[in-house]
């Protein structure tokens, strides 16, 4: 059974980086019928997409997050990671990494970590 | 506002059938096979519930359908129970730019009564 795990600052300053880590156990990242994925959940609010990571390392981000994120995967640590730059309280969520089914495209989210807050406040 | 549009909370009491509805294009829902649904307790995360509009994964309960007609994906859900209380989300890839490549619904709230 597949295990993602999340880790990473739980509090960022705004203006600042907000850097996190998916590691994943129980299977390999370099598997090529998945991509690597992170969605947030502002407090109260639904699930955003921000992007995810093919193990090319093809990457494919939320347009309306594009500017600020970048997604890179360290496959010696079977791990992949997160940065979202410039941050807002706005940025302030519960962060999800997942594993999505592909076939040329994303299928469906089939694996997920427990979620992390981060909290943007000065 | 999301881009797959879900009705924001429906009811339903123990035993009885609720569906939930995800609207969204011919760029999206329409157009592709790739809808997925999700149901998230307080404080978990989302567990994958159906994909590829209408398929089961190993361990969910046949309680558990979905359908897709044109633009609109419905969720099904039979013989209501309390554990079924939960919110869910519908997903689809899209091939449109301006959205990138994953949609989500706005999400569902189901109360059973």
């Amino acid at each position: 059974q597949l295990q993602l795990q999340e880790s990473g600052s739980g509090l960022v300053k705004p203006s600042q980086t907000l850097s996190l880590t998916c590691a994943v156990s129980d299977g390999s990242i370099s598997n090529g019928g998945y991509s690597w994925s992170w969605i947030r959940q502002p407090p109260g609010k639904g699930l955003e997409w921000i992007g995810y990571i093919y193990h090319s390392g093809s990457t494919y981000y939320n347009p309306s997050l594009k500017s600020r994120v970048t997604i890179s995967v360290d496959r010696s640590q079977n791990q992949f990671s997160l940065k979202l730059s410039s941050v807002t309280a706005a940025d302030t969520a519960v962060y999800f990494c997942a594993r999505a089914v592909v076939q040329g495209v994303p299928r469906a989210f089939d694996s997920w970590g427990q979620g992390t807050l981060v909290t943007v406040s000065s | 506002q999301s881009a797959l549009t879900q009705p924001a909370s429906v009811s339903g009491s123990p035993g009885q059938s609720i569906t939930i509805s995800c609207t969204g294009t011919s760029s999206d829902v329409g157009g592709y096979n790739y809808v997925s649904w999700y149901q998230q307790h307080p404080g978990k995360a989302p567990k994958l519930m159906i994909y590829d509009v209408s398929n089961r994964p190993s361990g969910v309960s046949n309680r558990f359908s979905g359908s897709k007609s044109g633009n609109t994906a419905s969720l099904t859900i039979s013989g209501l129970q309390a554990e079924d209380e939960a919110d869910y989300y519908c997903n689809s890839y899209t091939n449109s730019d301006t959205l990138g490549g994953v949609l989500f619904g706005g999400g569902t709230k189901l109360t059973v009564l």
